[in-house]
């Protein structure tokens, strides 16, 4: 198994709810990332896990709020997000921080109103 | 630091032509270079990547690239677009080895657009 899932594929969400994004990879990698991608524009780095422990936050506002619960899976928690937050938010996986290769799931398109 | 220009953010080509997407790149230490394709509404997919060894490099669907040191550059070609070819395409850098955090730097991408 090659791939790298998420869920939901759209989500469409008001300002004052809780919402996640859920990533999961079965292909035994131990880092896994979060992206943001606004339209026209490349995947910017938010998070990245390795070994399950946050070795990466580039200075993510605290309404976006990530959870590694195993080495297979991702959360991003969402609370209070802005409509400039709308984006297609992109999980990606590697062997290791130090591998060559990620691989990147089909994303979730969020959409904040 | 690392970074990634890439040279046209609109390339325009008629089926059965040259596809030439530009990528230059800056870094301190030799990096691991990748290109990727997104097609619409869709996650990256890797076309191929360069990690020291071949310096022109195979990649899925037709394409390749070669890695050139003396002009800091990682330009992808592919002999024959095809319609299926349209798409935006990332150039990406990051560092190699233990001290490599992960992080992937993407340039701004360019869109293929294959005219029939």
């Amino acid at each position: 198994d090659t791939e790298v899932t998420q869920t939901p594929k759209h989500l469409v969400m008001g300002m004052t709810n809780k919402k996640s994004l859920k990533c999961e990879q079965h292909m035994g990698h131990r880092a896994m990332y979060w992206y943001k991608q606004k339209a026209k524009k490349p995947p910017e780095l938010m998070f990245v896990y390795s070994y399950e422990k946050l070795s990466i936050n580039e200075s993510v506002p605290s309404r976006f709020s990530p959870e590694c619960p195993n080495s297979s899976l991702l959360n991003l928690h969402l609370h209070a997000l802005q409509p400039e937050d709308s984006a297609l938010y992109l999980c990606a996986s590697s062997q290791e921080t130090s591998a060559s290769e990620q691989f990147f799931g089909p994303g979730t398109r969020l959409t904040v109103l | 630091a690392q970074s990634v220009t890439q040279l046209g953010s609109h390339v325009s080509v008629s089926e059965g032509a040259l596809v030439l997407l530009r990528c230059n790149y800056s870094s301190s230490v030799p990096p691991y270079l990748f290109w990727y394709v997104q097609y619409p509404n869709q996650g990256l997919q890797l076309l191929l990547k360069y990690t020291s060894a071949a310096t022109l490099v195979k990649g899925i669907n037709g394409f390749e690239a070669e890695f050139k040191k003396s002009e800091t550059s990682f330009h992808l070609t592919k002999p024959s677009a095809h319609m299926s070819d349209a798409a935006e395409y990332f150039c990406a850098v990051s560092d190699r080895g233990s001290g490599n955090t992960g992080k992937l730097i993407f340039g701004q991408g360019t869109t293929l657009q294959v005219k029939p």
